[in-house]
């Protein structure tokens, strides 16, 4: 079964750690995605990757920075926490049809990770 | 502006009745796709039904189907016959710029569904 693995289903830190928030996929997917969801606010992308070593900013991109050294490994990293970034972080990754062909991008997510800033 | 609009937060259906879901877009590009995922209580978002731009029929899959209309920029998703299992968060999404890959999906704020026995 296809999978995006989440490393962390629940953190607790506190403000101005350093967190690490690490995603797997092993569907030899192009594209990666980190988003974060709040109650009334939907699902907001803070960053996302199309290859190796790339990346884009997404709508929220402040606080937040990323890596992706491998295809299938795409981290989200908080380099100073702030009790603002408490949320749930889902991870997701697609492939490129080409073309716009069905189903194109349809997204995998991973399980999610709840990370709480004290 | 937004780009995806969900008006209703919360619905109730009886099990056994159709539902609608609302999603309205907002876009100028001629090539996207229209999206459906499913949240369950237990978190990991789940694919029901995509939408391309171009396509001329509505798309369905079993119990799901999306009432595309183009012209006002609506992909309302209706689910026949509401099954307990149903309750659940549901978001529309858009893929904007299908025929380049590095491309996002913006979504909507949700709808929670609960279906009454």
């Amino acid at each position: 079964d296809v999978k995006v693995t989440q490393s962390s289903r629940y953190l607790v830190k506190r403000t101005g750690e350093k967190v690490f928030l690490e995603c797997v996929q092993d569907m030899d997917h192009e594209n990666m995605f980190w988003y974060r969801q709040d109650p009334g606010l939907g699902l907001r992308l803070i960053y996302f990757s199309y290859d190796v070593k790339m990346k884009e900013k997404g709508d929220i991109p402040e606080g937040y920075s990323v890596s992706r050294e491998k295809k299938e490994r795409f981290s989200l990293i908080l380099e100073s926490a702030s009790t603002n970034q408490t949320s749930m972080y889902l991870c997701a990754s697609s492939s490129f049809l080409g073309g716009g062909g069905f189903r194109a991008n349809v997204l995998t997510f991973g399980a999610g990770s709840r990370l709480t800033v004290l | 502006a937004q780009k995806i609009t969900q008006t209703q937060p919360g619905m109730f259906v009886q099990e056994k009745e159709a539902v609608t879901l609302d999603c309205t877009y907002d876009t100028s590009d001629p090539s996207y796709g229209l999206f459906w995922y499913k949240q369950p209580s237990s978190g990991e978002m789940i694919f029901l039904i995509y939408q391309g731009s171009y396509d001329q029929q509505n798309a369905t899959e079993g119990r799901y189907s999306l009432n595309f209309q183009k012209a006002r920029k609506s992909a309302n998703l209706v689910i026949s016959a509401s099954q307990l299992g149903d309750s659940a968060m549901y978001f529309c999404a858009m893929r904007e710029g299908l025929d380049t890959n590095a491309g996002k999906s913006t979504f909507g704020d949700g709808t929670t569904l609960t279906v009454k026995p």
